[in-house]
């Protein structure tokens, strides 16, 4: 059972736009904690896609939109392709627990239908 | 290109302990601005923190594992390394390690390519 909750797929159709939620509490998200999005694609190591809840790392497609508030975060994905079938996993840091706590979400599938 | 490789037994029996290296090259394991991580992923599951360490030698740990888990740093050879004691089939995952932000802003950045360690008699 993961600190951060993500609903454990979405799907859409080429061209759709899909959203993928990570919800937290008050010790990790709503403590102002900043929020990364990981990207993993089948059978190779995760790759950072979102960092600083909003901010893409270098080659990065603008496709691919991050946001927080509150208690929660959001992925959206544009003009979805079929590259983008992939997990996607959310990650934050919770204070209960010990300082610089890293917790991440239990992932997403993407299906792109 | 900054670039991590783990390496290590890929086998590992039951009550034993698990020993992992990450080699880093094309920077410095030293940088003041960097924690050093271990992450893992039972097959078909989701990712799981181990715990970070910065070049210093401070380590902080998940919760969940810190009874079992030491984290350590070489920074003459550019490694770290981590060592998981008294394993159990539960610890088998694929295990990555990863640069991590000294802030709450960066994120992990860098990842290994990751490597299986299976724990069976």
């Amino acid at each position: 059972q993961s600190v951060l909750t993500q609903p454990p797929s979405v799907s859409g159709a080429p061209g759709q736009r899909v959203t993928i939620s990570c919800t937290g509490s008050s010790s990790n998200i709503g403590a102002g904690y900043d929020v990364h999005w990981y990207q993993q694609l089948p059978g190779t190591a995760p790759k950072l896609l979102i960092y600083g809840n909003s901010n893409r790392p270098s080659g990065v497609p603008d496709r691919f939109s991050g946001s927080k508030s509150g208690t929660s975060a959001s992925l959206a994905i544009t003009g979805l392709q079929a590259e983008d079938e992939a997990d996607y996993y959310c990650q934050s840091y919770d204070s209960s627990l010990s300082p610089m706590n890293v917790v991440f979400g239990g992932g997403t599938k993407l299906t792109v239908l | 290109q900054l670039q991590l490789q783990e390496s290590g037994p890929g086998l590992v029996k039951p009550s034993e302990t698990l020993s992992l290296t990450c080699t880093v090259s094309g920077g410095s394991i030293s940088s003041s601005s960097y924690y050093w991580g271990w992450i893992r992923q039972p097959p078909g599951k989701g990712l799981e923190w181990i715990g970070s360490i910065y070049y210093s030698g401070s380590t902080y740990y998940n919760p969940s594992l810190k009874s079992r888990v030491t984290i350590s740093v070489d920074t003459s050879k550019n490694q770290f390394s981590l060592k998981l004691s008294s394993v159990t089939a539960a610890d088998t995952a694929v295990y990555y390690c990863a640069r991590q932000g000294y802030d709450f802003w960066s994120g992990l950045d860098y990842w290994g390519q990751g490597t299986l360690v299976t724990v069976s008699s």
